[in-house]
């Protein structure tokens, strides 16, 4: 069965302290790796879109990559703002979401 | 701003009760989605619609019910025979259209049983 496996399922970091969230994914034919953040109580939101491998995507402090079996998406010098769960998503003939990793960032 | 407007954000439901949750987007986006979340687990796919009048079942669509009579608007109503109901609901939208497309979403409703 296809599956999207995020980790780890918690993160807690400093403020400051760069890391990286994992998605790894057994689809085949995948069309798309989509990356959300997601607030407590409210809709997912959008931020980058992953199509081959070797690609990369950047907004402010996060930086997404895709290989062949999986995304990370890289927190440099994370900020308290960071805070919130990041959903990963992929497409090949309907959407599968991850767990998603919780993050907390800490002053 | 276009968006999408879950309403209400809360919601209980009684015994034997149906439930309809409210989905309105002003994207012109062709698709439209529920998802229900539960904590620990990734969005599962209830129902979606491609077009209006045209909706199909996703992995979990037992006792759930959808209509798409306005390309705008996609209500879920949660039947008496869906059991296990608590959980936050999502609505997403995307444009139709070659390649792979991102889904954009509401901010929720959280339905509870009294």
């Amino acid at each position: 069965e296809d599956q999207v496996t995020q980790s780890p399922e918690a993160l807690r970091l400093q403020e400051g302290e760069s890391s990286s969230l994992n998605c790894s994914y057994t689809v085949s034919g995948l069309r798309g790796l989509f990356w959300y953040r997601q607030d407590p109580g409210k809709g997912p939101e959008f931020l980058f879109t992953l199509y081959s491998a070797g690609e990369e995507k950047e907004k402010e402090r996060l930086k997404a990559t895709l290989t062949k079996k999986e995304s990370f998406l890289h927190i440099t010098a994370p900020k308290p703002e960071d805070s919130a769960t990041y959903l990963c998503a992929v497409q090949y003939n309907d959407m599968r979401f991850g767990a998603g990793t919780r993050l907390t960032v800490k002053p | 701003d276009g968006g999408i407007t879950q309403s209400p954000k809360y919601l209980f439901r009684k015994e034997g009760q149906n439930v309809t949750l409210s989905c309105e987007q002003n994207l012109n986006h062709d698709a439209m989605y529920w998802y229900r979340q539960d904590p620990g687990q990734g969005l599962r796919l209830i129902y979606y619609s491609q077009i209006v009048n045209d909706f199909q079942k996703g992995d979990i669509a037992e006792g759930y019910s959808v209509s798409r009579e306005k390309k705008e608007s996609f209500p879920l109503t949660v039947t008496s025979a869906q059991k296990n109901p608590t959980a936050f609901y999502l609505c997403a939208s995307s444009p139709s259209g070659p390649g792979s497309k991102p889904q954009h979403f509401g901010d929720g409703t959280r339905l509870s049983i009294l």
